[in-house]
């Protein structure tokens, strides 16, 4: 079945460093693709996504190119900032509308 | 790690009734959210529960609709109340376990309303 395999944590980087955040898929069909973060002690919350091959998502900074030849959606982030500590979780939603979450990577960013 | 068991896995319901959700979970946890998939829409959250005190509900939710029990720390229930066509969506339980620092995610549950 459809799958979604996510580069493991934890991560921890300095303030204003480069991220990036590794997820690959495995889908019959064309997935919709999706980052969600989960900030400490609150639900999840939809930060990206991108509906077709060579869609590119971006919101507060972070973005992801839906790579249908590599069957990749890596997130990044030019500099990132104490307050993006997280959990960030990369999903797809397939045709029958099922979700499939990665594990998640908890990422901690030092002043 | 934590399992999650959510069910009913799908179901077919008739609009003006009502459908509790289970989600049991195999350890301890403080916090447990409830979120709604629309059909061709991203992840929703509907709810926040902790035990011991009342849900916390997001913007266009509310407890008459949804109401939610979380009597334990391994157990919670949302309940689709008074249903119609427009509630037929993926409901999705999940936990946030604080030691472990990760989230755990339930099967879902696929309702139709007809």
């Amino acid at each position: 079945g459809d799958s979604v395999t996510q580069m493991e944590g934890p991560v921890t980087l300095s303030e204003e460093a480069f991220l990036t955040i590794n997820c690959t898929y495995t889908a019959t069909g064309y997935p919709s693709l999706f980052w969600y973060v989960q900030y400490p002690g609150e639900g999840l919350q939809l930060l990206l996504k991108a509906t077709k091959a060579d869609d590119k998502g971006s919101n507060k900074g972070f973005e992801a190119t839906y790579r249908k030849e590599t069957t990749s959606f890596h997130l990044e982030k030019g500099s990132v900032q104490v307050s993006d500590s997280a959990v960030y979780f990369c999903a797809l939603s397939d045709r029958n509308n099922d979700m499939r979450f990665g594990a998640g990577t908890r990422l901690t960013v030092k002043p | 790690s934590a399992v999650i068991s959510q069910k009913p896995s799908r179901d077919i319901c008739q609009r003006g009734t009502s459908l509790t959700i289970q989600c049991q979970v195999d350890s301890q946890v403080t916090m447990m959210f409830w979120y709604r998939q629309q059909p061709g829409q991203s992840l929703t959250l509907i709810a926040t529960a902790n035990q011991g005190s009342e849900a916390t509900y997001e913007s266009g939710f509310v407890i008459d609709k949804f109401p939610i029990s979380r009597p334990n720390l391994t157990f919670s229930t949302l309940t689709v109340s008074n249903m119609s066509p427009e509630d037929s969506s993926i409901y999705l339980c999940s936990v946030d376990d604080s030691r472990l620092g990760e989230a755990f995610f339930g099967q879902g549950t696929r309702l139709t309303v007809v």
